[in-house]
């Protein structure tokens, strides 16, 4: 079946622009979590989503994140007015959270650079 | 709080040798473990995971890792190294609560020499 998809797959984009990154997670899957890979940090969470419950945006690094899940599937991660330490790999990730321990498919990423 | 420390960040071994990547992890309780593996310009993918039901867990690929509770540890092992093995290996530990975001280490870059 499919897996966790993202697009874009890259985006370059200059420092102080806005950009939006979208995740369409696997068909059924309730849990949406959003990830961060960058060199200084390494991997962290930014945020997750549980069905209809108010989500959990406690990764989130600054306000310019923000992040919203329409319809209980499709999310797009939003970063305003972005900064050079922006640039990162953005990760989503979706679970079914059915058999714990609950196993979290990953998407293969958006690298963002900021330049 | 929990957290998970792998102990290399690089490994280089030849192939056809055995593999052995390095995690403690920290827990105040009985953790969900895992490891992924990340292929050059890939995904994260999961190689196994410790659901307390059996201390020796077996993933994809050859590789498993035994849970040690008295010496806090989670090293995943293969018998013996293939060129495709090459990749960075992440000890995880999934927060437990109505969350259960994952926490990852810093990652292990395994090299595997001809």
């Amino acid at each position: 079946g499919a897996g966790v998809s993202q697009s874009p797959s890259n985006k370059v984009t200059e420092k102080g622009k806005d950009v939006e990154l979208r995740c369409d997670p696997i068909s059924g899957h309730t849990a949406l979590y959003w990830y961060r890979q960058s060199l200084g940090q390494g991997l962290e969470f930014l945020i997750y989503f549980q069905g209809n419950s108010a989500p959990d945006k406690s990764g989130l690094p600054s306000d310019r994140f923000s992040a919203e899940r329409t319809g209980g599937s499709v999310s797009t991660l939003t970063i305003q007015r972005t900064q050079q330490e922006d640039s990162a790999v953005y990760l989503c990730a979706s679970s079914s959270n059915s058999g714990a321990p609950y196993e979290q498919y990953f998407g293969p990423g958006t690298r963002l650079t900021v330049t | 709080a929990q957290s998970v420390t792998q102990l290399d960040s690089h490994v280089s071994v030849s192939e056809g040798t055995p593999v052995l990547l390095r995690c403690n992890y920290s827990s105040s309780y009985s953790p969900s473990l895992f490891w992924y593996v990340q292929h050059p310009n890939k995904g994260l993918q999961l190689l196994l995971k410790y659901t307390s039901a059996a201390t020796l867990v077996k993933g994809i690929n050859g590789f498993e890792a035994e849970f040690k509770k008295s010496e806090t540890s989670f090293h995943l092992t293969k018998p013996s190294a293939h060129m495709s093995d090459a990749a960075e290996y992440f000890c995880v530990v999934s927060q437990r609560g109505a969350t259960n975001k994952l926490i990852f280490g810093t990652g292990t870059l395994l090299a595997v020499q001809p």
